[in-house]
């Protein structure tokens, strides 16, 4: 059964950092791997998906990775702002059976001024 | 305006009732989900659809049902078979299984 861990749990940092949010995963027969921020009491909002065939895909300030051999997938803040503060989730989808996403249980990340 | 909506955004069920939560999406998506989330916790997916009047469980499908007569529309019902219904409840949809998914701003259900 595929397991996804998010380290750190909580981050806290100030304004202007780089950052790197990490996410593991045991089974390495991933189709693809989504990323999320959640802000409080909110829905989830897509940021990146990365295909199993890629290695990285950006927008704007932020770029994912994934290595799928490693079972890891990297998500880089550029610049961070206290516009960044959230929880940010990660989710990976199997490539064969039953479709089931197995999510991790976040980051909650705080970027203050 | 395209996008996802659940209804109500606040939800207080009395022991026994059963309680259904709305899910209307405009993206012409074929598949459209349903996750609960509890605290500290992963979000864990109830019951999923791929197509028009076909639905397929989750991992905590118990205590849950679903259906989905129209394409756009992918209402939960929250049974009171479901023993520890409080939770916030979150529903998604992609244009098939396993493409980017998006989420609508949640529903969240509390047990009086």
């Amino acid at each position: 059964k595929q397991e996804v861990t998010q380290i750190p749990a909580a981050l806290s940092v100030p304004e202007g950092e780089n950052l790197v949010l990490n996410c593991s995963f045991t089974d390495s027969a991933i189709y693809n791997l989504q990323w999320f921020r959640q802000d409080p009491g909110k829905g989830l909002t897509s940021l990146l998906l990365i295909q199993s065939s890629q290695r990285e895909q950006t927008s704007g300030r932020l770029n994912a990775s994934l290595d799928k051999s490693s079972g890891r997938s990297t998500l880089y803040i550029a610049a961070s702002q206290p516009g960044d503060s959230a929880t940010y989730l990660c989710a990976a989808n199997p490539s064969g059976g039953s479709y089931i996403p197995t999510f991790g249980r976040g980051t909650s990340l705080i970027v203050h001024p | 305006d395209g996008g996802i909506t659940q209804s109500p955004k606040y939800l207080f069920r009395k022991e026994g009732q059963n309680v259904t939560l709305s899910c209307e999406q405009n993206l012409n998506h074929d598949a459209m989900y349903w996750y609960r989330q509890d605290p500290g916790q992963g979000l864990r997916l109830i019951y999923y659809s791929q197509i028009v009047n076909d639905f397929q469980k989750g991992d905590i499908a118990e205590g849950y049902s679903v259906s989905r007569e129209k394409k756009e529309s992918f209402p939960l019902t929250v049974t009171s078979a479901q023993k520890n219904p409080t939770a916030f409840y979150l529903c998604a949809s992609s244009q098939r299984e396993r493409d980017e998914q998006f989420f609508g701003p949640g529903t969240r259900l509390t047990v009086l």
